[in-house]
């Protein structure tokens, strides 16, 4: 099993729709959890940490489930700009140095 | 403004050739990171360093080798033991250790000739 499993998608949805995807993780231990979004041919850029309790940034929500071992992001209310692949990241210690990033859900919003 | 800068954008390696990737921050960052994305992959960590004058081996070091003489750079050669060097490398920096998010230059691609 990979330490951290995504989805690879694509998720093709139209504009204005809510979508969500989930991302888990294998070890129990894990520290920090973050979202970043990667546009084609570009770095990977923060998009937002993930908080026990839950965390909203705009249209973006972010949750914990440390009893099943997953992340979640929902976006609301899509926007053609929000076309991109996601990557979960997980850091199962305290130390940054052993952060893992999921391989990606891509995005395509359509018209 | 601060950030991380990468160059050269776009390398271009001959056979038993080392070439060497820049990677520059003023984020003021103590940890910095080495990464390597084949196409439709996630990043793999190849080398880490959470202060100056020390570095740690990733999960594919084999055939690439990096030095932190100075806080705000860390340089990435490609050895010509890297038998596959083609792919997107990217370098990030993080606060320090903790959990603490990285940020990401905008990489150099890296293809043989």
């Amino acid at each position: 099993r990979k330490e951290v499993e995504q989805d690879p998608g694509p998720f093709n949805v139209p504009e204005g729709a809510t979508v969500a995807f989930n991302c888990t993780y294998s070890n129990s231990a894990s520290q920090s959890f973050f979202w970043y979004r990667q546009d084609c041919r570009k770095e990977p850029k923060l998009l937002m940490s993930v908080y026990s309790s839950g965390n909203e940034d705009g249209r973006f929500t972010a949750q914990l489930n440390r009893a099943s071992q997953y992340i979640s992001l929902l976006i609301r209310d899509s926007k053609l700009s929000d076309s991109a692949t996601y990557l979960c990241v997980v850091s199962p210690y305290s130390s940054a140095s052993k952060i893992i990033f999921g391989s990606g859900t891509r995005l395509s919003i359509r018209p | 403004d601060g950030g991380i800068t990468q160059s050269p954008k776009y390398l271009f390696r001959k056979e038993g050739q080392n070439v060497t990737l820049s990677c520059e921050q003023n984020l003021n960052h103590d940890a910095m990171y080495w990464y390597r994305q084949d196409p439709g992959q996630g990043l793999r960590l190849i080398y880490y360093s959470q202060i100056v004058n020390d570095f740690q081996k990733g999960d594919i070091a084999e055939g690439y080798s990096v030095s932190r003489e100075k806080k705000e750079s860390f340089p990435l050669t490609v050895t010509s033991a890297q038998k596959n060097p083609t792919a997107f490398y990217l370098c990030a920096s993080s606060r320090g250790t903790g959990g603490q998010p990285q940020h990401f230059g905008d990489g150099t691609r890296l293809s043989i000739l």
